[in-house]
């Protein structure tokens, strides 16, 4: 099996830009959980989907935003990028959602720059 | 105070030796999760444990549910093995993981 896909790998983007980055799951995997990961904060929690609905949000702005598509693919939205948005975002999948835990797999992650 | 606390932050060890990671967490999980990344970013995932023990070759993972406390051992440590080792707990009713703030391990030769 393919493991979880992300594209585009590398981004640099512009101050007040906006981005867009795309995560295919692991085929049969219907979770997609989203972290940003950058040296000051390590990795944090962004949101988490299952079944093309939002289930958790971390506490990031609203700029923030992602949706989750019929064949589980997944893609996140930053609006109005700012320096400290550059980071690396990673994706993870799981095959399902709910209250048994599931091992999560990661995707190589995008690295985004903003300047 | 961080929910999930890892000791050392970084541990540098001789080819060899025995490695040992620790991991606390101060609230309820429904897993522990340990996770390895390498230069580049990639993270794999060594571990998922709610209860005991776990072995996969030369790595071990235990927890400890009433003390909240988890360690990941590392056998005959080997120069690959350098990486950074996250523990992360999982979040109850859900899938999203709080992650420990790493442990950066090197094997020198």
């Amino acid at each position: 099996k393919a493991g979880v896909t992300q594209t585009p790998r590398y981004l640099i983007k512009t101050r007040g830009q906006q981005v867009t980055l795309s995560c295919s799951p692991i085929s049969g995997h219907r979770s997609v959980s989203w972290y940003q990961q950058t040296p000051g904060q390590g990795l944090q929690f962004l949101f988490e989907y299952f079944s093309e609905t939002q289930r958790n949000k971390g506490n990031f702005p609203g700029r923030f935003s992602g949706r989750q598509f019929s064949n589980s693919r997944s893609e996140m939205n930053v609006s109005t990028l700012e320096l400290g948005d550059s980071a690396l975002y990673l994706c993870a999948s799981s095959l399902n959602w709910g209250s048994i835990p599931y091992e999560q797999y990661f995707g190589p992650g995008t690295r985004l720059t903003v300047t | 105070k961080n929910e999930v606390e890892q000791s050392p932050q970084n541990l540098t060890a001789q080819e060899g030796e025995f490695i040992t990671i620790n991991c606390s967490y101060s609230v309820g999980i429904s897993a522990l999760h340990w996770l390895q990344q390498h230069p580049g970013g990639g993270i794999v995932s060594l571990f998922m444990l709610s209860s005991g023990k776990k072995k996969h070759g030369r790595l071990i993972a235990t927890i400890n549910i009433q003390e909240k406390h988890s360690s990941l051992h590392i056998t005959a440590s080997h120069p690959r093995d350098s990486a950074v080792y996250i523990c992360a707990r999982g979040i109850q009713g859900a899938q999203k993981l709080v992650f420990g703030q790493g442990t950066r391990l090197t094997i020198n030769p």
